[in-house]
């Protein structure tokens, strides 16, 4: 868990702006998602990226976008059109392999909470 | 595409009793199943997973078990403690060797309360 980080921990937005959470890990893994996870909702796929420039979207893409331009980096823009933004935003990554040694670690997190 | 239930959605118990969580799975072509504890505020944490080709997986007091038939796998605790309280997630996946990967579908989540 520890080669995954997300930075801020905490974001405030204002009504009308884009924000960009960050996601970088250490693991040398090649398959990254991002989570949004609600009370009572459990944790709904956004986007998910298999290998470095390409990603897909996941059950509730709309109002987001991403990029992978690194292996180790998968930033995540909340963009004005998604309507109800606030929630905690989790970072994950897997090796992608298949392998006994495939697991999903998770990242720390980002609170976003919209003024 | 798959779709995982999971409950109880909340759970308490006395310390010292077990408790078992239960999920259900809709895909039959999944075979991995993990299982995950969040405390309050914190990352999702892999307590356990468990492959298709098993049906029991245990370490220390956290078991896990698995019936392809039903398609439903449960979470067992045993000799809880307050430290278990938190949130479990179950998921279901498909897991591949050298292939492509299938996503992890969620459940909702079970709060665990523990009393002292």
């Amino acid at each position: 868990d520890g080669g995954i980080t997300q930075s801020p921990k905490y974001l405030f937005r204002k009504e009308g702006q884009n924000v960009t959470l960050s996601c970088e890990q250490n693991l040398n893994h090649d398959a990254m998602y991002w989570y949004r996870q609600d009370p009572g909702q459990g944790l709904r796929l956004i986007y998910y990226s298999q290998i470095v420039n390409d990603f897909q979207k996941g059950d509730i893409a709309e109002g987001y976008s991403v990029s992978r331009e690194k292996k180790e980096s998968f930033p995540l823009t909340v963009t004005s059109a998604q309507k109800n933004p606030t929630a905690f935003y989790l970072c994950a990554s897997t090796s992608g392999q298949g392998d006994l040694t495939d697991t999903q670690y998770f990242g720390p997190g980002t609170r976003l909470t919209v003024l | 595409g798959e779709n995982v239930e999971q409950h109880p959605s909340t759970l308490s118990v006395q310390e010292g009793d077990s408790a078992v969580i239960k999920c259900t799975y809709s895909d039959s072509a999944s075979n991995y199943f993990p299982w995950y504890k969040q405390e309050l505020g914190k990352r999702p944490q892999l307590i356990i997973d468990i492959r298709s080709n098993v049906g029991e997986k245990k370490d220390q007091r956290i078991a896990v078990t698995l019936n392809k038939t039903a398609k439903h796998f449960s979470l067992h605790i045993t000799e809880t403690q307050p430290e278990d309280s938190a949130v479990y997630f179950c998921a279901a996946s498909i897991r591949n060797y050298g292939g492509s990967q299938g996503n992890l579908i969620f459940g909702k989540g079970t709060k665990l309360s523990v009393k002292p």
